[in-house]
């Protein structure tokens, strides 16, 4: 399978406890991006990387969240101390800077449970 | 503040019939306006995309429609399927770099 991944699919953890998730875009991209997603609502942007740069990081919803994406490969994106709040979908999607269209591909998403 | 604001909230056509689903922006440094379709368990998938150098995009099945000085596009989906019923939205982009998505049109396309 050559499209996005992510892991886990889904995770349950109580509240307070800090949380990561892996995206592993398709091979030749070398943008990706982060989103969130609440039942009945469209994504919401969190980050992006071109390569191993962070080039949009103001939208991450708080202090508690962040995203690396060490060798420009794959990425991952940590929540700490996490809130009730943070159950969600979260989203990965990649693409390749350059081309016209600027095509995304999404992952399936990893659901986030905060008991 | 909602960049992309979309409607209907929901929407049930019957097999054959036109679906369409409509976008207002309000940032004209936009240029870029794709539309994805997501089933339940599923990331988004592109169905078609349009710069706002031009009116009108046609893919199969698929046109979006867009009107710069409206600040609107939408999205048609020609003999609607039981296959098409899925949950729709638009999203803008400047240059591919932030995305912005609409809150989503759930289709029901009734055989």
């Amino acid at each position: 399978d050559t499209g996005v991944s992510q892991d886990p699919r889904h995770k349950i953890t109580k509240r307070g406890q800090n949380v990561t998730f892996r995206c592993d875009p398709i091979s030749e991209h070398n943008r990706l991006y982060w989103y969130r997603q609440t039942l009945g609502q469209g994504p919401e942007f969190l980050t992006y990387f071109q390569n191993e740069a962070q080039l949009e990081k103001s939208r991450l919803l708080s202090d508690r969240f962040s995203a690396e994406r060490p060798k420009g490969s794959f990425s991952t994106l940590e929540i700490q101390r996490t809130e009730q709040g943070d159950s969600a979908m979260y989203l990965c999607a990649s693409s390749f800077a350059g081309t016209f269209y600027n095509e995304q591909f999404f992952g399936p998403g990893t659901r986030l449970t905060v008991l | 503040q909602q960049q992309v604001k979309q409607s209907p909230q929901s929407l049930i056509v019957q097999k054959g019939g036109i679906s369409i689903i409509n976008c207002a922006y309000e940032n004209t440094a936009f240029d870029y306006f794709p539309w994805y379709q997501q089933f339940p368990g599923k990331g988004p998938a592109l169905l078609i995309a349009i710069r706002p150098d031009v009116s009108e995009k046609k893919e199969g099945r698929f046109t979006i429609s867009f009107n710069k000085s409206a600040k609107q596009f939408s999205l048609h989906i020609m003999d609607s399927q039981p296959g098409d019923s899925a949950t729709y939205f638009c999203a803008a982009s400047i240059s591919g770099n932030q995305f912005y998505f609409g809150t989503g049109t759930s289709l029901t396309v009734i055989p």
